[in-house]
């Protein structure tokens, strides 16, 4: 089992550009997290997935940002018109079905977004 | 509000002292408590869960409920430990999200 993957691992972009970060979870794991880490600061929750449902978004910011967790395929966090306070570090956590969660999270390695 | 309070951002200390990681919490209700650990190009892994009480590499943390605190502990500190420490509280929606605080990294010198 290979892990949380994310990629890119790093993502440089110019102000208004856009901006993909994929995850793709553990095998078995039909939950998904995302995560964001500005410098200096400890993670803030962002968003809450299941296989086509948003179930949390409230750590979202109201624009620009968005989610999806498609039937096929990873993840993806998407942030429209970038600004340079989006440069941060974006982790990707996934979990088991609800029954089996103990509540540990598997943490990729994260995808570090500079904008310039 | 669900919060986690790490009050130090940096803990130093040298190798064989205890060492006290600190977090506080405020949460109404039964909490579930974690510690994560990211060491060095690592990715942010599990280290304990209150619930299950158990010892992993020497540290341990109790949760006191009367203080809302959730404090991680090691006797003697080895250099391997030098790591960034997350304390974490999960979300009462029973979402599984983690509510993670600041973050403290613990540098042990030799």
């Amino acid at each position: 089992n290979a892990g949380v993957m994310q990629n890119p691992r790093h993502l440089v972009r110019r102000r208004g550009q856009e901006a993909r970060l994929r995850c793709s979870p553990m095998k078995g794991h039909s939950h998904v997290y995302w995560y964001r880490q500005l410098p200096e600061e400890g993670l803030k929750f962002m968003v809450y997935l299941q296989k086509e449902n948003i179930i949390d978004e409230s750590g979202m910011p109201k624009e620009r940002f968005s989610a999806e967790f498609p039937k096929e395929g990873p993840s993806i966090l998407r942030i429209q018109q970038v600004v340079r306070g989006d440069s941060a570090a974006y982790f990707c956590a996934s979990s088991t079905r609800d029954r089996e969660n103990t509540g540990e999270l598997f943490f990729g390695e994260g995808s570090r977004l500079t904008v310039l | 509000a669900q919060r986690v309070t790490q009050p130090e951002k940096l803990l130093s200390v040298f190798k064989g002292a205890p060492v006290e990681l600190k977090c506080n919490y405020s949460y109404s209700g039964s909490p579930e408590l974690f510690w994560y650990v990211q060491y060095s190009r690592q990715r942010l892994q599990l280290l304990l869960r209150h619930i299950s009480r158990e010892s992993i590499k020497g540290f341990t943390a109790d949760l006191n409920k009367g203080e809302t605190s959730f404090h991680l502990k090691k006797p003697f500190a080895q250099e391997e430990d030098s790591a960034m420490y997350y304390c974490a509280l999960r979300h009462s929606g029973n979402t599984g999200k983690l509510i993670f605080g600041q973050g403290t990294t613990l540098q042990v010198k030799p």
